[in-house]
């Protein structure tokens, strides 16, 4: 059975710190990685993966795949109370079927 | 673009009582998706869309789910008998190329709560 699973369920730290988020899958036919944000209600992307080894960025937050060991890492360097919110890894497969991991609660404190 | 509309954005109803979800997707996207988020269980797809099509409904919960798109612009999620257990967030997503790993766009979901 496809999975997909995240790690830590749950993070906080103090602003300033820099936070790794993991997402390891179990799929059939992979096809991409994504990850989101959610802060108070609606998913919000953030990064696509479909090649290990190459890293995105956006500001603060970095991603990258390894799709030999099967698993993703989200970096946020100097976290900001904003960055509090629920990330989400989703694992898309030739299937046609999106697997959302159950996602990291992150908390920032000031 | 406005992203997708959902309405409406809580719904408080009573067991027994029938529920109607509604989605506009983004213009131009060719997939539609309906989601249900509970703490227990996270994001759980219920069924999706292809050009108005339903494609996969096998995470359709049971015979009182059932989910309708007569056009581009327009899906309807019903419930009926709505049950407590069917107290989560619903949200509806679109995305102009999922079937090549794309990303999809959220809607801001609709709360519903069953007394």
């Amino acid at each position: 059975e496809d999975k997909v699973v995240q790690s830590p369920l749950s993070l906080v730290v103090h602003e300033g710190d820099t936070v790794t988020l993991n997402c390891s899958y179990e799929v059939t036919n992979f096809r991409s990685l994504l990850w989101y944000k959610q802060e108070k209600k609606a998913p919000t992307f953030l990064f696509m993966l479909t090649s290990s080894g190459i890293e995105k960025k956006s500001g603060r937050l970095s991603s990258i795949l390894d799709k030999k060991e099967l698993f993703s890492i989200l970096n946020i360097t100097a976290t900001q109370t904003g960055d509090s919110a629920i990330y989400l890894c989703a694992v898309h497969t030739g299937g046609f079927k999106t697997i959302f991991g159950a996602g990291t609660r992150l908390f920032v404190k000031a | 673009d406005a992203g997708v509309i959902q309405s409406p954005r809580h719904e408080v109803t009573e067991m027994g009582q029938e529920v109607t979800l509604r989605c506009k997707p983004i213009s131009g996207h060719d997939y539609l998706f309906w989601y249900r988020q509970t703490m227990m269980r996270g994001l759980e797809l219920l069924i999706y869309f292809n050009n108005n099509v339903p494609i996969d409904d096998s995470g359709m919960p049971e015979d009182r789910f059932s989910a309708k798109m007569p056009n581009a612009s327009f899906s309807t999620l019903k419930i009926q008998p709505s049950e407590p257990r069917d107290s989560a967030v619903y949200f509806c997503a679109s995305s102009p190329d999922w079937g090549r790993g794309e990303k999809l766009f959220f809607g801001s979901g609709t709360q519903l709560s069953v007394l």
